[in-house]
């Protein structure tokens, strides 16, 4: 069975400053999606970056980037010129490829991010 | 586009009580699927919709029941309310993958729920 873990349950950074979120994950497939959601107060869960293992290329969304290391299994987000807008829950999760079955999404545990003004 | 929408946002409900939550997509997403999240657990997914009519069981379905009459709504069934479900829940659509592209999930609000 598939599982996605963040060990880190708390982070906080300076605004301005950078910061990165760990996530590992356990798997047998070779084909795979990585994802970071982020969950502010407001409960909304929102999509920050996506990965897909096939590709090399570490993905970039603006101020995120991910570090995917796919033989370490390990899928970290980094995120430059923090903002306080930018303090929430960040949840690592991972989906198989689809191939006629569901879609189903495993999620981390989640690292709660904090912004220091 | 509403995109997903869940309601009730809260309910407070009796243990032995029955309920519903509502979910409705307006995205014309094949895929919907609940989730409950619990403190220090991530979101565990309860029951899954690739399309009407299909429905499967998620990591945490008992105590749930789902249906999927209509690609728009994928409702929440919950029979006989324990504490133990008290929690957060979401509903979530998406695209089922095709060919190897992009696939993406879009979360409700949420709901939350307090069973006494």
């Amino acid at each position: 069975a598939q599982t996605v873990t963040q060990s880190q349950p708390e982070m906080s950074v300076q605004e301005a400053e950078t910061v990165t979120l760990s996530c590992t994950y356990d798997t047998s497939e070779s084909d795979y999606y990585l994802f970071w959601y982020k969950q502010p107060p407001s409960r909304q869960m929102i999509l920050v970056i996506r990965q897909e293992a096939y590709k090399q290329q570490n993905a970039t969304e603006n101020r995120f980037s991910v570090n995917f290391q796919k033989a370490a299994k390990s899928f970290s987000l980094k995120i430059s010129d923090s903002q306080l807008g930018d303090a929430a829950m960040y949840f690592c999760a991972y989906r198989r490829p689809v191939h006629g079955s569901a879609s189903k999404i495993i999620f981390g545990s989640g690292t709660r991010l904090s912004i220091r003004p | 586009n509403a995109g997903v929408t869940q309601t009730p946002k809260f309910q407070v409900l009796k243990t032995g009580q029955s309920m519903t939550l509502q979910c409705a997509q307006d995205m014309n997403h094949e895929y919907m699927s609940w989730y409950r999240q619990d403190p220090g657990m991530g979101l565990r997914l309860i029951h899954y919709s690739v399309g009407a009519g299909i429905t499967d069981q998620g990591e945490v379905p008992n105590g749930y029941n789902v249906s999927r009459s209509t690609t728009e709504d994928f409702p929440l069934r919950l029979l006989s309310a324990a504490p133990s479900q008290t929690s957060v829940y979401f509903c979530a659509s998406g695209i089922r993958q095709v060919a190897g592209n992009q696939e993406t999930q879009y979360f409700g609000p949420g709901t939350r729920l307090l069973v006494l």
